[in-house]
């Protein structure tokens, strides 16, 4: 069935650091892509995300790459910011679908 | 515009007692959501709606009931509320006019039941 793995966390870097966090799914098709991020005592909210493969989405500096040959979505910063610490959600969505489908997600712990 | 809003924000219950959680959405979006969001577990869909009206069952349904009457709005019911049901929960809506039929998420409801 169509699923989500995230890496576990917490992840605890250091300010400045690179960050990745790895997502891999499982879908019988070509899903839309996303990470969302849950700030401290807040809902969730999209990050960013790819409908296709090959795409790259980006924001607060915050990038993915839509990998079909790898079924993946890996989350990267060049450097990340204490502002960053959040818990992280991959997900996907078959197109055409009424649901989404989550990761367990990853909690960021930056440290200055 | 308000987005999603949930009230109540916070609330405590005994076992057995009933209760409604409501989602309200202003962006006319057709498709709404009911997650709770557990330690370790991620989030995990209740129920859900695809038009005003319908509704569907999630991944974890039992002891919850929900109601679409109005497009805008999505009402989660316990109708007698378990230990187990202590929990986040989290309204959701989307479009199927947005690019990925992103969702758009609440600020949340802490549940505890005593």
């Amino acid at each position: 069935g169509n699923s989500v793995t995230q890496m576990e966390g917490p992840v605890t870097l250091s300010e400045e650091a690179f960050l990745t966090i790895n997502c891999t799914y499982t879908a019988t098709g070509y899903p839309s892509l996303f990470w969302y991020v849950q700030y401290p005592g807040e809902g969730l909210q999209l990050l960013l995300k790819a409908t296709k493969a090959d795409d790259k989405g980006s924001n607060k500096g915050f990038e993915a790459t839509y990998r079909k040959e790898t079924t993946s979505f890996h989350l990267e910063k060049g450097s990340v910011q204490v502002s960053d610490s959040a818990v992280y959600f991959c997900a996907h969505r078959m197109n055409r679908d009424d649901k989404i489908i989550f990761g367990k997600g990853t909690r960021l712990h930056i440290l200055p | 515009n308000a987005g999603v809003t949930q009230t109540p924000k916070f609330r405590v219950l005994k076992t057995g007692q009933s209760m409604t959680l409501l989602c309200a959405q202003d962006m006319n979006h057709e498709y709404m959501y009911w997650y709770r969001q557990d330690p370790g577990m991620g989030l995990r869909l209740i129920h859900y709606s695809v038009g005003e009206g319908t509704t569907a069952k999630g991944e974890v349904p039992d002891g919850y009931n929900v109601s679409r009457l109005k497009k805008q709005n999505f009402l989660l019911g316990l109708e007698s509320a378990a230990p187990s049901q202590t929990s986040v929960y989290f309204c959701a809506s989307s479009s199927s006019h947005l690019p990925g039929n992103e969702q758009f998420f609440g600020p949340g409801t802490r549940l505890t039941v005593l």
